[in-house]
């Protein structure tokens, strides 16, 4: 079965600087890898998505993410935060006719 | 496109009571999703329906829970005798027909707090 696990539930960046949330996947095959954000009590955005066309994958908000199928890994960063990102990221990988999402990781940006 | 719907957006109950959720996908999306998420948790997936057809349902979809979407549109979630441990806010998403990267679109979701 196809799991995301993410690291950190809780992460602090500075307003300006670089932000990284890490996800590590694993799958049986080739995935199709997401991340969502959810503002409070509100639904989930997609962010971004791999499908296997580029491993660096562009999204909204100026986040972009990496696939390194050596690392297993989908990291998700942006070079300059900014106070509206404070949000719950959530990584994801699809699983068949689902999604499989990971615990979250809660972006915390400090003036 | 009016996105993903959901009613109520949030509804108080006390225990053993009835309640029902509604959903309302993106128009044309052929598979529509319903998730249960905790707090601090990601979201869990209970149940999906294909049209009409309810396709697989999660364990976590105790004998309590029933989900229907009789004409492909709309869906209902149910859940009788309501416990304290059923808190939690439930989204429901949608897919456009002929996916191939399964990418889901969510509603805002419905938060439900069992008294």
């Amino acid at each position: 079965a196809q799991s995301v696990t993410q690291l950190g539930s809780h992460v602090s960046v500075s307003e300006g600087a670089l932000v990284l949330l890490r996800c590590n996947y694993s799958s049986s095959v080739p995935p199709y890898l997401f991340w969502y954000v959810q503002y409070p009590n509100q639904g989930l955005q997609l962010l971004l998505k791999y499908t296997s066309a580029a491993t660096l994958v562009k999204g909204i908000n100026g986040f972009e993410a990496e696939f390194k199928k050596s690392e297993t890994s989908f990291h998700l960063t942006k070079p300059s935060a900014h106070m509206s990102d404070a949000a719950e990221y959530f990584c994801a990988v699809s699983d068949g006719d689902k999604i499989i999402f990971g615990k979250g990781t809660r972006l915390h940006i400090l003036p | 496109d009016t996105g993903v719907s959901q009613d109520p957006r949030h509804k108080i109950t006390k225990r053993g009571q009835n309640v029902t959720f509604r959903c309302d996908p993106i128009s044309e999306h052929n598979r529509l999703y319903w998730y249960r998420q905790t707090l601090g948790q990601g979201p869990e997936f209970l149940t999906y329906f294909q049209n009409e057809a309810q396709l697989e349902k999660s364990r976590l979809l105790s004998d309590r829970f029933s989900a229907e979407r009789p004409k492909g549109s709309f869906s209902t979630l149910e859940i009788q005798r309501t416990e304290q441990g059923d808190s939690a806010m439930y989204l429901c998403a949608s897919t456009p027909s002929g996916s191939s990267y399964n990418e889901q679109f969510f509603g805002p979701g419905t938060r439900l707090t069992v008294l």
